[in-house]
């Protein structure tokens, strides 16, 4: 049982460039999330989906697209990467108000 | 507003020096409560939940208890393999399943 798989572990960008942050599940949970990760600052919700079709703004949002077309994926999109978006990112997924389950992080740094 | 506060950033214990962390919410309506363990270049990794006051859960040499504004984790004769940083996150009463973390506490059990 695989859980919760992101890619890539690490990318770096050139400031403007886009991208694609991919997860995928393999629990049939409904509800999944993208977390930005700071130094200092715990983990932040950038963008949620409580089902295929589905997905709303977290805390901070923008920079970042997302979309949920089946279950199983969610992948997270930056437009036009800035030095500020230099963190690493986690995807989640979780069933009902239970505990959420982590990918294993993308380093993303923008330069 | 709604926060997660944890106490103290960083610890550093001796093996077998038991100690508390401390997490501090101003959430009203708790929907639940969550510890977590991450392990450094890992994602966060499920360790507790907790949903009422007074509650307490236990695992090997980890304790987490709940009152109606904080949560301890306690660490009773920690060895070097307890070293990670410790997430607190609770549910957010209003937003499906957004969950605020805090920023964490960073433990070093040293031999």
């Amino acid at each position: 049982n695989a859980g919760v798989t992101q890619t890539p572990k690490f990318q770096v960008l050139k400031t403007g460039q886009s991208m694609t942050l991919q997860c995928a599940q393999d629990m049939n949970h409904e509800y999944m999330s993208w977390y930005r990760q700071d130094p200092g600052m715990g983990l932040r919700l950038i963008h949620y989906s409580v089902g295929a079709g589905i997905t709303d703004q977290g805390e901070v949002p923008n920079g970042y697209n997302v979309s949920r077309s089946t279950t199983e994926d969610f992948p997270l999109r930056l437009l036009s990467a800035a030095p500020s978006q230099t963190s690493v990112y986690f995807c989640a997924s979780t069933q009902g108000l239970g505990e959420a389950f982590f990918g294993q992080g993308t380093r993303l740094t923008v330069v | 507003e709604d926060q997660v506060t944890q106490s103290p950033e960083a610890l550093r214990l001796q093996e077998g020096e038991s100690s508390s962390l401390n997490c501090s919410y101003t959430v009203s309506g708790l929907r639940g409560l969550f510890w977590y363990r991450q392990d450094p270049g890992k994602g966060p990794e499920f360790l507790f939940t907790l949903y009422s006051a007074g509650e307490e859960k236990e695992k090997e040499r980890l304790k987490a208890t709940l009152t109606k504004k904080e949560s301890f984790l306690h660490i009773t004769a920690p060895k070097p393999e307890d070293s990670a940083t410790y997430l607190c996150a609770v549910h957010l009463p209003y937003n499906n399943n957004d969950m605020r973390f805090g920023a964490g506490t960073r433990l070093t059990v040293k031999p």
